[in-house]
């Protein structure tokens, strides 16, 4: 029963270039939430998806970053042309269908290093 | 929002109980409470959570004052490997499903 499943775990990318982070639920979870920590700071909070619709994006940079979780397959956050701020540890999370009564997974996160 | 207050850091030592404190003074009757953890380096853990009773896993016990306007995490027994950033989290019942975190507590285990 693997857990959530986030790839890769370290990625680097020099300035300009698109990074693309995957996250596998857990099986039988429909809910991702997707976060942010920057160095020496706190969790927050970017988007939640359900299958093929954004819940909530009020947590996402209004440029240049991007979520989607289609029918089939992970899913995936995008960063177009990163800038050395966007390094930071990246954390998705899934949950059944309402995580405030079960609890919610966390994968071990996506490392981005822009250079 | 997290709507919660928890002190910075704690100190332990090793093999000996911990209670994590947490006040939520305005916490509904639907409100869920859950506590998470970060280890250096890693993702966050699922701990556990409540809505009214004491809760217990194998992991840690939950202890919700009858008030429900405060809760405790306890550890029965404190090893190196607890030492974490521990977040208390409230969520509405009508709001929003997403976890909002704090600054949570700090978790130090002495040897």
């Amino acid at each position: 029963n693997a857990g959530v499943m986030q790839n890769p775990r370290h990625l680097v990318r020099r300035r300009g270039q698109e990074a693309r982070l995957r996250c596998s639920p857990m099986k039988g979870h429909s809910h991702v939430y997707w976060y942010r920590q920057l160095p020496e700071e706190g969790l927050k909070f970017m988007v939640y998806l359900q299958k093929e619709n954004i819940i909530d994006e009020s947590g996402m940079p209004k440029e240049r970053f991007s979520a989607e979780f289609p029918k089939e397959g992970p899913s995936i956050l995008r960063i177009q042309q990163v800038v050395r701020g966007d390094s930071a540890a990246y954390f998705c999370a899934s949950s059944p269908l309402d995580g405030r009564a079960v609890g919610y997974t966390f994968g071990s996160g996506t490392r981005l290093t822009v250079v | 929002d997290a709507k919660t207050t928890q002190p910075n850091s704690m100190e332990s030592n090793e093999e000996e109980p911990v209670h994590l404190p947490c006040n939520h003074s305005t916490i509904s009757g639907t409100d869920y409470i859950h506590w998470y953890r970060q280890l250096p380096s890693q993702g966050p853990e699922y701990v556990i959570h409540g809505l009214t009773s004491n809760v217990n896993n194998r992991m840690a016990s939950l202890a919700i004052a009858e008030d429900r306007k405060s809760s405790t995490l306890i550890l029965h027994r404190a090893t190196l490997r607890d030492a974490a950033v521990y977040y208390c989290i409230r969520f509405s019942q009508g709001g929003s499903e997403k976890l909002v975190f704090g600054k949570g507590t700090k978790l130090t285990v002495n040897p």
